[in-house]
């Protein structure tokens, strides 16, 4: 079994500043991670995604996250956050092994970017 | 097409009344998945279809609920006898297996229930 925990249902940087999204994960088996961004009324697009290798992913738009094992976590970050950053965020796991490999996701960031 | 296509994009119904929601994959993608998205639950798993094989049907709320997909494409969720708390967007994704298993969204059905 699978869960996330994202930690802040709400964010706020600046134009210009670091963004850092937090998702804590827990799995029974090793986990593939990733990170979808949704914007208003669309659906979900994959941003990056961690299954094996460089524990450090990057992605598009100039995201990026690391996958720590032993803190378990895999948060996002940004080094310097763009207005079209501003958009609801998921972390979600899934298995990496076994048939079924539907995402559990974690329950959203709302990231709004100040000018 | 490029991407996953749903329809319809809304759909408002009477309770009671049942609907059905369509999916189209990418050409090619051989697993299928629905998810539902509402206010109160998050983004929850509700079917997930892999080639020729018997359905994964976990994730569904109540024996209202049922999906099919035909000829490993198309795929259609049906709600029975809607109730008001079924209203939520209905996601659907596929994926082409291989190593990564990442999903491919489509941009959802909205469904409210009057």
């Amino acid at each position: 079994a699978q869960s996330v925990t994202q930690l802040g249902s709400h964010v706020s940087v600046s134009e210009g500043a670091l963004v850092l999204l937090r998702c804590n994960y827990s799995s029974s088996v090793p986990p593939y991670l990733f990170w979808y961004v949704q914007y208003p009324n669309q659906g979900l697009q994959l941003l990056l995604k961690y299954t094996t290798g460089a524990t450090l992913v990057k992605g598009i738009n100039g995201f990026e996250a690391e996958f720590k094992k032993s803190e378990t976590s895999f948060h996002l970050t940004k080094p310097s956050a763009h207005m079209s950053d501003a958009a609801e965020y998921f972390c979600a796991v899934s298995a990496s092994s076994g048939s079924a490999r539907q995402l559990t996701f974690g329950s959203g960031t709302q990231l709004t970017v100040l000018p | 097409g490029a991407g996953v296509s749903q329809s319809p994009s809304n759909k408002v119904t009477e309770k009671g009344k049942d609907v059905e929601l369509r999916c189209d994959p990418i050409s090619g993608h051989t697993a299928l998945y629905w998810y539902r998205q509402s206010l109160g639950q998050g983004l929850e798993f509700l079917i997930y279809f892999q080639g020729n094989s018997a359905p994964d049907k976990s994730g569904l709320p109540s024996d209202r609920f049922s999906a099919e997909r035909t000829g490993g494409s198309v795929s259609t969720l049906t709600i029975q006898r809607t109730q008001q708390e079924d209203s939520a967007v209905y996601l659907c994704a596929g994926s082409s297996g291989g190593s990564s298993y990442e999903q491919y969204f489509g941009p959802g059905t909205r469904l409210t229930v009057t």
